[in-house]
């Protein structure tokens, strides 16, 4: 019962270099999100989708893209990563359906950008 | 209350110990109150999803409260155990728009010792 996977888990990169968090669910959510983890903040939303070949702007989207090609993956892209994204990753899932169902949540991809 | 706020920040309890601990939240737009409790290291896992003003929810030794007229929501652990530690996100659901958009609370980290 895999739930929510992301990869990869831990990344470190240099500022300007590029890089993709892959999300993948396997309980047939129509709805995924992304969201980003600082210390004293909560979650803050960056992107999510609402179906396979939608995506739309959360919070904080700048820096950020995003694609959702099938219903299982959502995919978050940094196209020249800033210090400013060092920060932990979260995908979520939830149903369409459930318009108050609770979200699923990945591990957490920790992002280092020096 | 224009965002989502919890407090305390972090609380030391020893093992037995009953605690709390509260959601603050805008009274105004409001369509549901979540509460997960995410362990280190782990994924943020769904406690409660609250609607209604008033509601009681409870699951094992925890139980939450919901006050939608003035914005509030407590969390309660009776009898805390070591694996009680974790931090406890709430996150307040305005209307949906289409999908389940959550404004998340910092958070508060519970640490019980043994």
């Amino acid at each position: 019962n895999a739930g929510v996977t992301q990869t990869p888990k831990f990344r470190v990169l240099k500022t300007g270099q590029s890089m993709t968090l892959l999300c993948a669910q396997d309980m047939n959510h129509e709805y995924m999100y992304w969201y980003r983890q600082d210390p004293g903040m909560g979650l803050r939303l960056i992107h999510y989708s609402v179906g396979e070949g939608t995506t739309a702007k959360g919070e904080v989207p700048d820096g950020y893209n995003v694609s959702r090609l099938k219903k299982q993956n959502f995919l978050l892209g940094l196209e020249s990563a800033a210090p400013s994204q060092t920060s932990v990753y979260f995908c979520a899932s939830s149903y369409r359906a459930a318009s108050t169902g609770e979200l699923f949540f990945g591990e957490g991809s920790r992002l280092t950008v020096l | 209350i224009l965002n989502v706020e919890q407090s305390p920040q972090s609380l030391h309890v020893q093992e037995g110990d009953s605690t709390n601990f509260t959601c603050s939240f805008p009274s105004s737009n409001f369509y549901a109150l979540h509460w997960y409790r995410w362990e280190t290291a782990k994924s943020p896992e769904a406690l409660f999803v609250m609607t209604l003003n008033g509601d009681e929810k409870k699951k094992g030794r925890i139980s939450a409260t919901l006050n939608t007229k003035e914005g509030y929501s407590y969390l309660y652990i009776k009898g805390s155990q070591p694996e009680d530690s974790a931090t406890y996100l709430c996150a307040s659901q305005g209307p949906s728009g289409g999908y389940n958009k959550l404004i998340f609370g910092a958070g508060t980290r519970l640490a019980v010792h043994p």
